[in-house]
């Protein structure tokens, strides 16, 4: 089975231009988180989805992130306009819910290969 | 204080002896643990995962969990050059989030 998928693998675009990195989680998984990576901040949880749905999107630094999950195989995230600031690598993550009776609410979870962006 | 704590390294040990890395958490009430992988350029991959007190053992891998002190380690024997990564220590709160709260990572290096 193919791991998750995410595109473009990089990405350079100009201050201000808008930006869609893509994810397709790994088939029948029902969890989705995208991350941000940078060397000062480490790895941060932007947001994630269960079921499609958002359920926590906390770590969204700001109005100019969205992130979208219209099925179960496809996520968005998106930044318009772009800043500098925006430069980093950001991952897509997929994880299969267990069942409550087997004491785990948390599966693991598998990164994507990520998109590095840079923004001049 | 951090969420989740690292020693950013980097970690040096030569080929075959045993690294040891550590991670302590600030939240009680965390309950499940993990180990990733991360070499350079790549996305992290897990290693291990640990939800009870107690040593967890994968071949050369061996998981660490003590709550009282809030801390996980993680020791790798008999060093290989190819071990040379990054490790990144993930905790879950459980109580019903998939949220991970990833440290910033140990950077080791393993010398031929």
């Amino acid at each position: 089975d193919a791991g998750v998928i995410q595109s473009p693998r990089h990405e350079v675009t100009e201050m201000g231009q808008e930006v869609t990195l893509r994810c397709k989680p790994i088939s029948g998984h029902n969890s989705l988180f995208w991350y941000r990576q940078t060397m000062m901040r480490g790895l941060e949880l932007l947001i994630y989805f269960n079921n499609n749905v958002p359920i926590d999107d906390s770590g969204m630094p700001e109005d100019r992130f969205s992130a979208k999950m219209p099925n179960a195989s496809f996520s968005t995230l998106k930044i318009q306009p772009s800043e500098p600031r925006d430069s980093a690598v950001y991952f897509c993550a997929s994880s299969l819910r267990r069942g409550q009776a087997s004491g785990r609410a948390l599966g693991t979870q598998y990164f994507g290969p990520g998109t590095r962006l840079t923004v001049l | 204080q951090k969420e989740v704590e690292q020693n950013s390294g980097p970690l040096s040990v030569p080929e075959g002896a045993i690294a040891s890395l550590n991670c302590t958490y600030s939240d009680r009430g965390s309950q499940s643990f993990f180990w990733y992988r991360q070499y350079s350029g790549k996305s992290p991959e897990l290693i291990m995962s640990i939800y009870s007190n107690g040593d967890k053992e994968d071949g050369r891998f061996t998981a660490q969990l003590n709550k009282a002190s809030q801390y996980v380690s993680l020791l790798i024997r008999d060093s290989q050059p190819s071990d040379s990564a990054t490790y990144l220590c993930a905790v879950n709160r459980g109580s019903g989030t998939y949220k991970y709260i990833f440290g910033t990572g140990t950077r080791l290096k393993v010398l031929a």
